[in-house]
């Protein structure tokens, strides 16, 4: 079984729909995280949580919602999906002091707005 | 202007060949400079990293960093169709709350 899970693996869903994407890890990480991967622009960080208390902006967390229900799980939320919001989105872990901070990831999920 | 500019290929090499990876930066705080393996349909995976400049060898594959120049590399040597991957190079300052930076990817396919 992978080590960081993310569900549902692909999602097609409508303008304007309410979208959640979940995350579960074993690792017995703190700190997790969720990017995009778009062509062209590589991975842009959306959110990160250090600890179940800790919610942090990325780059580009405009139009997103995260929650940190335990540490194990961190889930991502579209409120109002729009089409420029397809993209394939990652989950990651890490743990502090180890190495450079190594991340990671889970398989993905790609997402459809249409 | 992008903070880390890496070439996004294609890039079409033949079994055995010496392949070179490159990224360019700017932001010269950056100390942690990583390589991250991307198969299709998976997720990154690292494959090398390096704190601040030199040169660090793992198996077939060298990493290189440039401080003066900020430009990083990947060589990989003998390249095997099993190497056909995308590869992102990522980047950060020191400090463990620091964000990683991540170049947008350079798509490799070894032919056999």
């Amino acid at each position: 079984d992978a080590d960081v899970t993310q569900t549902p693996r692909n999602r097609i869903t409508k303008t304007g729909k309410r979208i959640m994407l979940e995350c579960s890890q074993t690792k017995g990480h703190d700190r997790m995280y969720w990017y995009r991967q778009d062509p062209g622009l590589g991975l842009r960080l959306i959110y990160y949580s250090f600890d179940v208390k800790d919610i942090n902006k990325g780059e580009i967390s405009d139009g997103y919602s995260v929650s940190r229900q335990a540490q194990a799980k961190f889930s991502l939320s579209l409120e109002s999906a729009i089409p420029n919001q397809t993209a394939l989105y990652f989950c990651a872990t890490s743990r502090p002091g180890q190495g450079a901070g190594e991340l990671f990831f889970g398989e993905g999920s790609r997402l459809t707005v249409l | 202007q992008k903070e880390v500019e890496q070439d996004p290929g294609p890039l079409s090499v033949p079994e055995g060949a010496i392949v070179s990876l490159n990224c360019t930066y700017s932001n010269s705080a950056f100390q942690y400079f990583m390589w991250y393996r991307q198969y299709s349909r998976k997720g990154p995976e690292l494959l090398m990293y390096t704190y601040s400049s030199g040169n660090k060898e793992d198996g077939r594959f060298t990493a290189q960093v440039d401080k003066s120049s900020k430009y990083i590399s990947l060589f990989i040597r003998d390249s095997q169709p099993s190497d056909s991957a995308t590869y992102l190079c990522a980047m950060r300052p020191s400090g463990s709350a620091r964000q990683l930076t991540f170049g947008s990817g350079t798509q490799l396919t070894v032919l056999p």
